[in-house]
């Protein structure tokens, strides 16, 4: 089965650039979307195929893909951004192949 | 607004069932994807099942195939989850989320209901 990978932690002052990455194989060839989950909260949809913001998420979240890694940048870092953040693709070689990145730990210094 | 409320969910013995529901409302409910997620705790989102916007097709994760069913009523605007045979590794939160309609991601999620299985 297709894994995602992601490092378990990323530490940033605010103000300053954060970003994530999510390794797989080819995953350049997918769309892969990225969610933000609080404690106690449902995930949040941040960045969907690729680099598109949905409605309602600012500017300074975006996103990448090329070869084995994608990655999620935060710009501009704030407190209120302090979540779990895990990235997702489809994986069209099986139905039911709806895969999430092992999630990293985004910590406001 | 969109919204997803998960219900159903509670302690219960190892072997035994449970039923969850997912009441939607502020969309048309019917032409819309629906998935399972489940995450345990303090782990990551992993994902369980789909149901297609018809009913007419079915697909799960590997570990909750043959003792987890997906359903759905489009009439009442509800997505289900029957759980049989129930292991200490089902103890997760369960999230139903919606499928976005041109793509493979989820833009709106319930707020989960937990399940803990145990004797």
């Amino acid at each position: 089965s297709y894994v995602l990978t992601q490092p378990p932690s990323v530490s940033v002052a605010p103000g300053q650039t954060a970003r994530i990455t999510c390794g797989g194989n080819n995953i350049g060839s997918k769309s892969v979307h990225w969610y933000q989950q609080k404690p106690g909260q449902a995930p949040v949809l941040v960045v969907y195929d690729d680099s598109d913001r949905p409605s309602g998420i600012p500017e300074r979240f975006s996103g990448s893909n090329s070869g084995n890694t994608a990655t999620l940048t935060i710009s501009r870092v704030e407190a209120g951004d302090e979540a779990d953040y895990y990235c997702q693709v489809w994986d069209s070689s099986s139905d039911h192949n709806y895969v999430f990145g092992t999630g990293t730990k985004v910590t406001v210094l | 607004e969109v919204q997803l409320v998960e219900s159903g969910g509670g302690l219960v013995q190892p072997g035994g069932s449970l039923r969850l529901s997912c009441a939607a409302s502020g969309f048309t409910f019917s032409s819309y994807w629906m998935h399972w997620v489940r995450q345990a705790p303090g782990k990551g989102l992993v994902w369980v099942s789909r149901i297609n916007s018809d009913g007419s097709s079915t697909s799960y994760a590997d570990s909750v195939k043959g003792r987890f069913t997906i359903s759905r009523d489009n009439a009442k605007n509800t997505l289900y989850l029957q759980m049989n045979s129930l292991r200490a590794e089902d103890t997760a939160v369960y999230y139903c989320a919606r499928r976005c309609s041109s793509t493979s991601c989820y833009d709106y999620w319930g707020q989960g209901t937990l399940v803990t299985v145990s004797s």
